[in-house]
């Protein structure tokens, strides 16, 4: 089965805090894994994704196969960065579908 | 560069009910993916197009169903609305090749009372 988990429903930080959203994810082959946002009143939005190995907004994910995880973090947190996080995965291969986590609500506090 | 629209933003149907939903695609796209998201919850995957025909299918039932025309636009049709149907419903346009990005649009929401 094709799972995304992201554990926290709610995650609250302070201005120049560090942040992690969790992503745990279930599946058999190598899949692509991404990170997508949506600031309010905006549409979804790729923020990364772990092929590219680029560093969006000081965000970075590494993939842990061991561990299937693809945890974003950033170490400076800034209130612009409030917004609804969803890691997703696409499985390799067939349909090209994007299976979603439940989204995490990052809050930054000034 | 054109990105993904879709229309009419907001709809409110009775049960019972057909209702259409529109996307086009962002220009350069050939491939559109439907997601259904309810409140509190990710994007789930309903079907994806490519060169107009259906090209994967996540668990809807058959009264879901869609279009690609030529022009790589896409249509989401749902029949006989039941109440839990009401969702936001997100068009994705992408150019296939292997697990390319997919765009999002702004989405439609869908109450059905």
């Amino acid at each position: 089965a094709q799972r995304v988990t992201q554990p926290e429903k709610l995650l609250s930080v302070f201005k120049g805090a560090p942040v992690e959203l969790k992503c745990n994810y279930s599946y058999s082959g190598s899949p692509e894994l991404f990170w997508y946002v949506q600031y309010s009143r905006q549409r979804l939005q790729l923020l990364l994704r772990h092929i590219s190995r680029e560093s969006i907004k000081g965000f970075t994910a590494d993939l842990n196969k061991g561990e299937t995880s693809f945890h974003l973090k950033k170490p400076f947190a800034q209130e612009e960065d409030s917004a609804m996080y969803y890691c997703a995965l696409m499985p390799q291969g067939g349909s090209e579908k994007l299976v979603f986590g439940k989204g995490t609500k990052l809050t930054v506090n000034p | 560069e054109t990105g993904v629209t879709q229309s009419p933003t907001h709809l409110i149907k009775t049960r019972g009910q057909q209702v259409t939903l529109r996307c086009s695609s962002q220009s350069g796209h050939n491939t559109v993916s439907w997601y259904q998201q309810a409140l509190g919850q990710g994007p789930q995957f309903i079907f994806q197009y490519y060169r107009e025909e259906e090209n994967g299918r996540g668990n809807f039932p058959p009264r879901f169903s869609g279009l690609q025309f030529p022009n790589y636009s896409s249509e989401l049709n749902v029949n006989a609305l039941e109440l839990d149907d009401s969702a936001l419903y997100l068009c994705a346009s992408s150019f296939r090749l292997a697990q390319e990005t997919q765009y999002f649009g702004p989405g439609t929401r869908l109450l059905v009372l």
